[in-house]
């Protein structure tokens, strides 16, 4: 089946606590993304990766890194986290080939930081 | 830079009725994508129905329909015999079609209560 797959699904975590939210999927897609949702404001971009060792910062960056070693794969990586990172988070990817390409989401991840 | 704008945060209709969800967007390409998407209390995001810029025939899916206005900039969702199931937040997205394409801008969403 194809899909995206984040986790963990919900976690609460303290201020400055290292964490890292795994994304990985299956169906071979070049393009990869992070987003935040947060009530009233929708969902904004964290980062992208457009291939292996390919990422750059989206809207929203600030306090977040990336890594691509894998086609599959894309952590999120929040090294110092603070209250303001409590968020939904969504992973995303797509095929980068021409004309329309769906976007698969991700199940989303609750982060709670105290 | 695009932005898409809902300007109804919430909404309501009653089962079995109709109602339309209004989007804007901003934007100085001809070539993209809109879409509309709804996340229902799961979180999951699911996508509802696209449009892309270049057809002039508004998109439908069952009881799902756009109406695409690229001069005036507007993609509105109509929802047809509103059933308990439609009940969610929905987001309006834009994509370029062209070298910005490894993003969705959404809107801040509209979240839909559907009455018995």
């Amino acid at each position: 089946e194809a899909q995206v797959t984040q986790n963990p699904r919900y976690l609460i975590t303290v201020t400055g606590k290292k964490l890292t939210v795994t994304c990985s999927q299956n169906m071979n897609h070049e393009y990869m993304s992070w987003y935040r949702q947060d009530p009233g404001l929708g969902l904004r971009q964290i980062y992208y990766s457009m291939n292996v060792e390919v990422t750059d910062k989206g809207d929203v960056p600030e306090g977040y890194k990336v890594s691509r070693k894998e086609k599959r794969n894309f952590p999120l990586i929040l090294e110092s986290p603070s209250p303001n990172q409590t968020s939904l988070y969504f992973c995303a990817s797509r095929s980068s080939g021409a004309g329309y390409n769906e976007q698969f989401f991700g199940p989303g991840t609750r982060l709670t930081v105290l | 830079a695009q932005t898409v704008t809902q300007s109804q945060p919430e909404m309501s209709v009653q089962e079995a009725e109709t109602v339309t969800l209004s989007c804007t967007y901003d934007t100085s390409e001809s070539d993209y994508y809109l879409f509309w998407y709804k996340q229902p209390p799961s979180r999951q995001m699911i996508l509802v129905i696209r449009q892309e810029a270049y057809k002039q025939q508004n998109a439908t899916e069952n009881r799902f329909s756009v109406n695409f206005q690229k001069a005036a900039k507007s993609f509105s969702l109509k929802i047809s015999d509103s059933q308990l199931g439609d009940a969610a937040m929905y987001f309006c997205a834009y994509r370029s079609g062209g070298g910005s394409n490894y993003k969705l801008t959404f809107g801040k969403g509209t979240l839909l209560t559907v009455n018995p």
